[in-house]
């Protein structure tokens, strides 16, 4: 059976204090591992698609990186528009289309 | 790009109505399209993935009967919940891929469902 899991569960930041997220994984066949935010009372955005270890995708202050047993969301410099809950799921070559998501890190980041 | 519209946004309806959620791609069509039920500070569970002209497929655990799932067309997909009641109270929130191969998931900004 396909599992992620996220830590830590809540992490709260002072701006431009950096960090990184972590997804820990096990999956038969990754096809892909996905990153997405949500935002209270919103449907996940999409952030990254990451589909081999040692690759590596960036966004503004957003880098995400990929090895065969985890998955690092680093947040370089945060801003307080930076807060939102992180989600990474995987797709195994198994299972067409669908992921198993991680339940996420609630990020706050304080001004 | 990759769009996604659910509708409505906000439920909130007597105990033993049947109630209808659409989720529309406005600009692909979308092959795979996921429902999925949202737990207060917890991750998405998924109820069913739904093909376009196919019947769905249910997770474990989910009653077909009460979640009634159609995918009429490449841009449209509705969930009723029938004979709802409060233990049916959530976040609803649909997803959908364009095509085949390894794609993210595009999705709608939910329904919150609230049965009284």
């Amino acid at each position: 059976e396909d599992q992620v899991t996220q830590s830590p569960e809540a992490l709260r930041l002072q701006e431009g204090e950096s960090s990184s997220l972590n997804c820990s994984y096990t999956v038969s066949g990754l096809r892909g591992l996905f990153w997405y935010r949500q935002d209270p009372g919103k449907g996940p955005e999409f952030l990254f698609t990451l589909y081999s270890a040692g690759e590596e995708k960036e966004k503004e202050r957003l880098k995400a990186t990929l090895t065969k047993k985890e998955s690092f969301l680093h947040i370089t410099a945060p801003k307080p528009e930076d807060s939102a809950t992180y989600l990474c799921a995987v797709q195994a070559r198994t299972n067409a289309g669908k992921s198993t998501f991680g339940d996420g890190t609630t990020l706050t980041v304080k001004p | 790009g990759a769009v996604v519209s659910q509708h409505p946004s906000r439920v909130i309806c007597k105990s033993g109505t049947s109630v209808k959620i659409e989720c529309r791609s406005l600009d692909f069509q979308a092959t795979t399209m996921f429902w999925y039920r949202q737990f207060p500070k917890k991750s998405l569970m998924l109820m069913a993935t739904s093909n376009e002209g196919s019947k769905a497929t249910y997770e474990q655990g989910v009653e077909k009967d009460k979640f009634l799932i159609n995918h009429a067309s490449l841009t449209l997909s509705t969930l009723t919940v029938t004979s709802a009641h409060p233990e049916d109270s959530s976040f609803y929130i649909c997803s959908a891929i364009p095509g085949t191969g390894v794609q993210p998931q595009h999705f709608g900004d939910g329904t919150r469902l609230s049965i009284l």
